[in-house]
């Protein structure tokens, strides 16, 4: 079954604008990855949060999570044509167990 | 050098066919995955390995068999292929170190495309 879902499903941006994504889980985790997919390609590993953390930064992404709420945003800043893909968060349940979202299809028009 | 790979790229096969997937990754990982990638885009997990061992194994049906020939190696085997079975299959690999977890390497994906 699934575990994480995104919202919005699609968000459609400005270059240079930011871009802010959801994603809400329904049980304990141990930590939350989002991917960034690029059409016909694979998954790429943007970011890792672990469950004690609440904050996190890569360059231009930022990533929150409440554990309270079961919810994680991740924020991209200054945002450019390249940024456009699909944006996945995942989070392990168990072991190993990782479960991925249906992903938010992010727009950045030039 | 290509981190996990996977051939072919594209399969187009019909019903009954059997049909296998290979998957190879050179980061030295200890654990590799399966998942199927729908039309609506979600991913789910179908397998990992760890070590040659299984230690996921989802509802999937018994048609599907990963083989594991050596810690670089995670093929996907098919049977009796079913029009359902279309779908993107992505191979991916992950360093996992007790039980932290590391990101998880993506294959580029293989189109399965039964008729």
């Amino acid at each position: 079954s699934q575990q994480g879902e995104e919202d919005p499903q699609a968000l459609s941006i400005q270059e240079g604008e930011n871009a802010t994504m959801n994603c809400s889980y329904k049980t304990s985790i141990n930590n939350l990855q989002w991917y960034r997919q690029n059409s016909g390609r694979g998954l790429v590993h943007l970011i890792l949060i672990r469950s004690n953390e609440r904050e996190k930064h890569s360059g231009r992404l930022r990533v929150t999570l409440d554990t309270s709420k079961k919810s994680s945003s991740l924020l991209i800043t200054a945002s450019r044509a390249a940024d456009t893909a699909s944006y996945f968060c995942a989070t392990d349940l168990v072991y190993n167990d990782m479960r991925f979202g249906a992903g938010t299809r992010l727009t950045v028009k030039p | 050098d290509t981190a996990v790979s996977q051939t072919p790229k594209y399969l187009v096969t019909q019903m009954g066919n059997d049909k296998s997937i290979k998957c190879e990754q050179n980061l030295g990982h200890d654990t590799m995955y399966w998942y199927k990638q729908d039309s609506k885009k979600f991913l789910k997990i179908m397998f990992s390995y760890n070590n040659k061992e299984l230690i996921i194994n989802e509802t999937v049906p018994n048609r599907f068999s990963p083989k594991s020939p050596d810690k670089a190696h995670l093929n996907l085997h098919i049977n009796s292929l079913e029009l359902g079975d279309s779908a993107v299959y992505f191979c991916a690999s992950s360093q996992v170190r007790g039980r932290r977890y590391y990101e998880q390497y993506f294959g580029p994906g293989t189109r399965l495309t039964v008729t």
